[in-house]
């Protein structure tokens, strides 16, 4: 079946411009997470869904990032007014429960350069 | 923040050889998840180990996890060039998971 997909895969902005990142999870799956990974860095938490639960934003690193999920599917991640260092590839993963193994699948990632 | 801390940061090994990384954690888990990372994108997942398990096996692939040091490690034995990639344990507690910094293995013909 079809995995995680992500778009765009690629995208380049000014800064102070604003972007939204699209994350279409598996089928099926109620947890849905974000992730940032700066050049040659681990996985930095941003915010986790769960189902109609209210989201876990506890990772945003400013009130300029946001996230959405509508009807338990896609979701967006918003980032008003980019800065340079906010340039890195934002992931997103989904797993079947909050709960359980919580093993995730990863989108491809789509890199953001500001510049 | 980051949960794991892997080591080492890079390695480098021929084909053949058995590549080792270690991964330490801070807080108590549910289990510990390996993953796999090319060229900067999305991660596939290799092997989870429960907090009550001590050893754990898939292919080439052996983890071992130790709660009372709060540290695990993945061995893949017999490595190919193809295993090139870098590695994240990323422990589980409650909802979400927490990767580590990773360790870079590269693999040489």
């Amino acid at each position: 079946g079809a995995g995680v997909s992500q778009s765009p895969s690629n995208k380049v902005t000014e800064k102070g411009k604003d972007v939204e990142l699209r994350c279409d999870p598996i089928s099926g799956h109620t947890a849905l997470y974000w992730y940032r990974q700066s050049l040659g860095q681990g996985l930095e938490f941003l915010i986790y869904f769960q189902g109609n639960s209210a989201p876990d934003k506890s990772g945003l690193p400013s009130d300029r990032f946001s996230a959405e999920r509508t009807g338990g599917s896609v979701s967006t991640l918003t980032i008003q007014r980019t800065q340079q260092e906010d340039s890195a590839v934002y992931l997103c993963a989904s797993s079947l429960a909050g709960q359980g193994s919580g093993e995730q699948y990863f989108g491809p990632g789509t890199r953001l350069t500001v510049t | 923040s980051q949960q794991g801390e892997e080591d080492p940061q890079a390695l480098s090994i021929q084909e053949g050889e058995n590549a080792t990384m270690n991964c330490s954690y801070k807080t108590s888990i549910n289990n510990l998840q390996w993953y796999r990372q090319n060229s900067g994108r999305g991660l596939v997942h290799l092997i989870l180990i429960r907090s009550n398990e001590r050893e754990k096996h898939s292919g080439r692939l052996r983890v071992t996890l130790d709660t009372s040091k709060k540290s695990s490690s993945l061995l893949i034995t017999a490595s190919r060039a193809a295993d090139t990639a870098s590695y994240f344990c990323a422990t589980r507690n409650t909802d979400k998971l927490i990767f580590g910094t990773g360790t870079r293995l590269q693999v040489f013909p």
